[in-house]
């Protein structure tokens, strides 16, 4: 299996709760966001984006949330399901859709 | 439908030896990337192409060279393999002008330098 999920915080959650994963990033100079889920042996996929411009932006049981005061991004899984397990990345669009991704978030979901 | 496409799934090299790690989309996307993924840390960026007949450094170049062939490849060579280049390699796509930081990634190539 990915050796990537080793010494990652990881969030535990029930089937059908909601989830919320953190990211904290550093440059404040960044005006596009995006989250990413990686599942066991696989690249990363895109989730969802957001401007610098937004606070919110809402998906398919997803949702971002950018708070710029506090270099906070999260993002908010609603009814998660078991294939929802995964690692989680935000990450910072440095131009050219070159990507500063943070070190990741695991989320287990148990039936 | 392929998508991203990488070459080989893994590979073991022994310290000093070279290969070159192959990407190719279908996707017509203007944009490539190499990242590389260490255990417990995000995927970080070694070298990209904007567009076809451009490359530039990433994050962490050292050691590495890139060769946009042409639109659709992009290749990654390690010209002496050391252990600290033991890696998960992932190529990447994008079309930043339509949809900017929506990366498609390929599977990724498992590299063992002993």
């Amino acid at each position: 299996g990915e050796s990537v999920g080793l010494h990652l915080p990881t969030l535990s959650v029930q089937e059908g709760d909601n989830s919320i994963i953190n990211c904290a990033y550093s440059n404040s100079a960044s005006d596009y966001f995006i989250w990413y889920k990686q599942e066991s042996g696989k690249g990363p996929q895109f989730i969802i984006d957001i401007r610098s411009n937004m606070d919110k932006r809402q998906g398919q049981r997803v949702t971002v949330l950018l708070n710029k005061t506090v270099k906070h991004l999260s993002l908010q899984i609603a009814a998660t399901q078991p294939g929802d397990s995964a690692v989680y990345f935000c990450a910072e669009d440095s131009g050219y859709s070159t990507l500063t991704f943070g070190k990741g978030t695991m989320l287990l979901v148990s039936p | 439908n392929a998508g991203v496409t990488q070459t080989p799934k893994f590979q073991v090299l022994k310290t000093g030896q070279s290969m070159t790690l192959q990407c190719a989309q279908d996707m017509n996307h203007n944009s490539m990337y190499w990242y590389r993924q260490d255990p417990g840390m995000g995927l970080r960026l070694i070298y990209y192409s904007a567009s076809e007949g451009t490359t530039d450094k990433g994050e962490v170049p050292n050691g590495y060279n890139v060769s946009r062939l042409n639109k659709r490849e992009f290749s990654l060579r390690l010209e002496s393999a050391a252990p600290s280049q033991t890696s998960v390699y992932f190529c990447a796509s994008s079309e930043p002008g339509t949809a900017r930081g929506e990366a498609f990634f390929g599977q990724g190539t498992r590299l063992t330098v002993v």
